[in-house]
């Protein structure tokens, strides 16, 4: 079955600076690619998404790319804000409408310094 | 629109209790589903149901059951909790499409 590896597990930065999430997937099969963010104390909430048919996708301070032959997808967040620093999750789906068939990874704690 | 709900936030058990936990969404989505968040480990898949009337074991089922009452409610029991079983958990719904919609959670500890 599909494995997802991400890393780092913890990830402090500067206000300001940039932070970048990599997850690893295991199954060829995968291609729907969503990133997570949870607050704490709060449910996780859909920030970001990638189908395998696309490279790159960009929302505001937030994209996400996909390398589908190494297997890897990452989670880029330009000029971090204090309100950024929360958990980040990636996940890997066959993109077949199934929700049973998601597997997420581990987590990233971002802590944005102000 | 609330979304997704659960109750209880929080919930305290000795070990042997019995407690339900509850879900409804009102987003009228087919799809719900069960998860349970251990530190390090992510998200991992308890139970699901598909539509009204159905129900699938996910990832990690034992020492739990579940009941979807109507296309709103979807319901988790521990029958006799376990140390083990002490985690968040989380409900979500996903309509046609991959997008998972989340509950706030229930922190729940069992002694």
């Amino acid at each position: 079955g599909e494995n997802v590896e991400q890393h780092p597990s913890t990830l402090s930065v500067q206000e300001g600076d940039s932070a970048v999430i990599k997850c690893t997937y295991s199954d060829s099969a995968s291609n729907y690619f969503p990133w997570y963010k949870q607050e704490l104390g709060k449910g996780p909430q859909l920030i970001i998404d990638i189908r395998s048919n696309v490279g790159e996708k960009k929302d505001q301070r937030i994209a996400v790319t996909l390398n589908k032959t190494a297997k890897h997808f990452s989670l880029h967040i330009t000029e971090t804000q204090p309100e950024d620093s929360a958990v980040y999750f990636c996940a890997a789906s066959p993109g077949d409408n199934y929700g049973q068939n998601f597997v997420f990874g581990p987590g990233t704690r971002l802590s944005v310094l102000p | 629109n609330a979304g997704v709900t659960q109750t209880p936030k929080f919930q305290v058990l000795k070990t042997g209790q019995s407690m339900t936990l509850q879900c409804a969404q009102d987003m009228n989505h087919n799809s719900m589903y069960w998860y349970r968040q251990d530190p390090g480990m992510g998200l991992r898949l308890i139970y699901y149901s598909a539509s009204e009337g159905t129900t699938d074991k996910g990832e990690v089922p034992n020492g739990y059951n579940v009941s979807r009452l109507n296309k709103r409610e979807f319901s988790l029991r521990l029958e006799s909790a376990a140390p083990s079983q002490t985690s968040v958990y989380f409900c979500a719904t996903v309509p046609t499409g991959d997008t998972q919609y989340f509950g706030p959670g229930t922190r729940l500890t069992v002694l």
